[in-house]
C-alpha cells in the first residue's frame, strides 16, 4: 500500500507571497490532519479534515486554510508569507482519528526569506 | 499552554541498555496516547499507544507506561540499539472530540551509543 505523499518536499518563498501545499493519504483513509513542525516548538496540529470537512482547527492564524477533496487529498493553503512560517509542514492520515494512529508523509519543508 | 510536554530535549544511552522516555500530560481528558519516532527528512512513524484504561503496552523492545494520578507516560526501549537514535515524540488526544487532533509535545532526541 502506497503511502502518505506530499508535493513540493522543498519551497523557498518570499514574504508577503501565497503558498499551496498537497497531500495524498493512503488509500481509504478518510482522515488528514496537517501539522507544522518548528524547532522547540514539537508538531502543531493546523486542521483535520474528515470526508471533506474540517472537523477540527488549532491555533493558527486565518493565514492558514486548508481543504479536502472528494477522493480525500488534501491542500492547506498560507497566505501573505511571514519569516515565522518557515517550517516543516506535515501531513498525516488515518482511517477515522488518532486512536487508530496516524501516516505521516514526509512533509514540505517551507523557507520564507 | 504546552499541555504535553517533554522535559528532556536528549537522551544518550549506550548500546544494550535501557533508554527510558518520559512525557507529562496537563489535560484529564486526554484518554489516548501515542509514541512516534522520527528520522531527519522523513515524517514521523508510529511506534506503540495506550489506551487510558491500561496502564501497561508492550510491543518487542517497546513498553509504554500511564500512570494517570501523576499524568505521565515513559516510553522503554530494551534493550537500546543504534538504529533506535531518533527524535522521539509522545502525543495525545481526546478520543470523545472525535477528531484527528493529536498534540504533540516537543521531541526528545535519543542517541545509543555503540
Amino acid at each position: 500500500k502506497a503511502g502518505v505523499t506530499q508535493t513540493p518536499r522543498y519551497l523557498i518563498k518570499t514574504r508577503g507571497q501565497q503558498v499551496t501545499l498537497s497531500c495524498s493519504p493512503i488509500s481509504g483513509h478518510r482522515s488528514v490532519s496537517w501539522y507544522q513542525q518548528t524547532p522547540g516548538q514539537g508538531l502543531q496540529f493546523l486542521f483535520e479534515y474528515f470526508s471533506e470537512t474540517q472537523r477540527n482547527k488549532g491555533n493558527f492564524p486565518g493565514r492558514f486554510s486548508g481543504r479536502q477533496f472528494s477522493n480525500s487529498r488534501s491542500e492547506m493553503n498560507v497566505s501573505t508569507l511571514e519569516l515565522g512560517d518557515s517550517a516543516l509542514y506535515l501531513c498525516a492520515s488515518s482511517f477515522k482519528g488518532p486512536w487508530g494512529e496516524q501516516y505521516f508523509g514526509p512533509g514540505t519543508r517551507l523557507t520564507v526569506t | 499552554d504546552q499541555q504535553v510536554k517533554q522535559n528532556s530535549p536528549s537522551l544518550s544511552v549506550q548500546e544494550g541498555r535501557i533508554s527510558i522516555l518520559n512525557c507529562d500530560y496537563t489535560n484529564s481528558m486526554f484518554d489516548y496516547f501515542l509514541w512516534y519516532k522520527k528520522y531527519p527528512a522523513e515524517g514521523p512513524t508510529f511506534l506503540i499507544s495506550i489506551s487510558s484504561i491500561k496502564d501497561k503496552n508492550e510491543d518487542g523492545r517497546f513498553t509504554v507506561f500511564l500512570n494517570k494520578s501523576a499524568k505521565h507516560l515513559s516510553l522503554h526501549i530494551v534493550p537500546s540499539q543504534p538504529g533506535d537514535s531518533a527524535v522521539y515524540f509522545c502525543a495525545a488526544s481526546d478520543g470523545s472530540s472525535n477528531t484527528g487532533k493529536l498534540i504533540f509535545g516537543q521531541g526528545t532526541t535519543l542517541q545509543v551509543k555503540p
